[in-house]
């Protein structure tokens, strides 16, 4: 099974950017999800994403966040004006199988 | 709904120490899988074991161990001879059939030469 890759590795983006963050590639898989981890906690669920539908999102998922599979492969988590508390660690994950889980390399945002 | 408590922010210990990391879960559901994660200080989770809540098997990899007990409720996590390279933050998670993962806090080990 090819790996969950993720890009950028690290950015960095002034407050009130759009960010766009990538998880590529993918596989024939149905099942994604996006977390986060802000520095020195643990790790956070955003959004579930099955069969290119969100099926679940958290309290933390609001209007300014948005995820999408545009070419089927890529799947993208969108971050409209960026504020200083979404400065954290970004992973994107799959679904493998019965129940276990691949996660990406994840992606620092940091928000200036 | 769903939670893990790790008790244990940080643990520091000295090269060749075993160390166990405690993880105790909650959920109402009678299936339901288990995990443990290592952070390493690069930032990436590595998986290291699933299990599921039909399998109270304990289960031994190298110097790597599992304790799992549903009459506790604990996922237990022990290092045997302990190695600088262990040293990260190991996460202990949660999910259902086919949802979301819940982490615990993390515990930090440190492992000192």
């Amino acid at each position: 099974e090819p790996e969950v890759t993720q890009t950028p590795s690290h950015q960095v983006t002034q407050m009130g950017q759009e960010v766009i963050l990538r998880c590529v590639p993918i596989s024939n898989h149905l099942y994604f999800y996006w977390y986060r981890q802000i520095l020195g906690q643990k790790v956070e669920f955003l959004v579930s994403f099955y069969n290119n539908e969100i099926s679940e999102k958290s309290e933390i998922f609001d209007d300014q966040f948005s995820v999408e599979r545009p070419d089927g492969s890529n799947f993208t988590l969108k971050i409209r004006s960026t504020k200083l508390e979404d400065s954290a660690m970004y992973f994107c994950a799959r679904r493998d199988g019965s129940y276990g889980y691949t996660f990406g390399s994840g992606t620092r945002l940091t928000v200036v | 709904a769903q939670k893990v408590t790790q008790a244990q922010t940080e643990i520091s210990v000295v090269e060749k120490e075993d160390v166990t990391l405690d993880c105790v879960y909650e959920t109402r559901d009678t299936t339901y899988y288990l995990f443990w994660y290592k952070q390493p200080p690069s930032g990436e989770l590595v998986f290291l074991i699933r299990r599921n809540s039909f399998d109270e098997q304990n289960e031994i990899s190298g110097r790597y161990s599992w304790n799992f007990q549903k009459s506790t409720s604990s996922f237990n996590f022990t290092i045997t001879a302990s190695q600088v390279v262990d040293s990260a933050v190991y996460f202990c998670a949660l999910s259902l059939r086919s949802e979301k993962l819940v982490f615990g806090k993390g515990t930090k080990l440190t492992v000192n030469p």
